[in-house]
């Protein structure tokens, strides 16, 4: 069956580092990955998309790699902040079929200052 | 513009009640996207609409469950009857694309007694 997987052990880190978190998924051909965040109470937020043929996305601190080969994503925060801390989901399209976006659980991230 | 808006925020309501929520998109956008959060199963899709078109219902969980979208600016979910698994977080979001990102809703909590 079709699975995406994030670590679903809070990562923690401290102010100033960078922060990597992981999605892995299964039986998926996706044409392209996003990255959500969402903070207690609220609803997620888009921070970035990244297709099937790029390899890296930048914005500002923050950078995904997508890895067709290895099923993975990575999702980097530089120089993070207390303020970063938030749960982060990375979500699945696939062009075939009508299916819509396909989210992980997400994975929380903690930035002690 | 004022983003998606949903209503209620909170609904506490006993087994066996029907439940209505509401969703207001983003003026302009052809997609709406209904969505349910619970911590052992994450962020679920349960239908989806297309300029007001159902497209895509199979994530609903039962016939318990229905969702109507009478004009572009306006969307509902129904539960009826409600039971206490059906608690969680219920969002919607919009979009201006199936494939673009996804504008979310605060979300409705619902705690069914």
């Amino acid at each position: 069956s079709q699975k995406i997987e994030q670590n679903s052990e809070a990562l923690n880190i401290q102010e100033g580092k960078t922060a990597t978190l992981t999605c892995n998924y299964t039986n998926y051909s996706p044409a392209y990955l996003q990255w959500y965040r969402q903070d207690p109470g609220r609803g997620p937020v888009f921070l970035l998309l990244i297709r099937e043929n790029e390899k890296e996305k930048r914005k500002e601190r923050l950078k995904v790699t997508f890895d067709t080969t290895l099923k993975q994503s990575l999702f980097h925060i530089t120089a993070s902040q207390p303020a970063d801390s938030a749960t982060y989901l990375c979500a699945l399209y696939m062009d075939t079929g009508r299916r819509a976006l396909t989210f992980g659980s997400g994975t929380r991230l903690q930035v002690q200052p | 513009d004022a983003g998606v808006i949903q209503s209620p925020r909170h609904e506490v309501t006993e087994m066996g009640q029907e439940v209505t929520l509401r969703c207001k998109p983003i003026s302009g956008h052809d997609y709406l996207f209904w969505y349910r959060q619970t911590m052992m199963r994450g962020l679920e899709l349960l239908i989806y609409f297309n300029n007001n078109v159902p497209i895509d219902d199979s994530g609903m969980p039962e016939d318990r469950f229905s969702a109507k979208m009478p004009n572009a600016s306006f969307s509902t979910l129904k539960i009826q009857p409600s039971e206490p698994r059906d608690s969680a977080v219920y969002f919607c979001a919009s979009s201006g694309r199936r494939t673009g990102e996804l504008f979310f809703g605060e979300g409705s909590r619902l705690t069914v007694l």
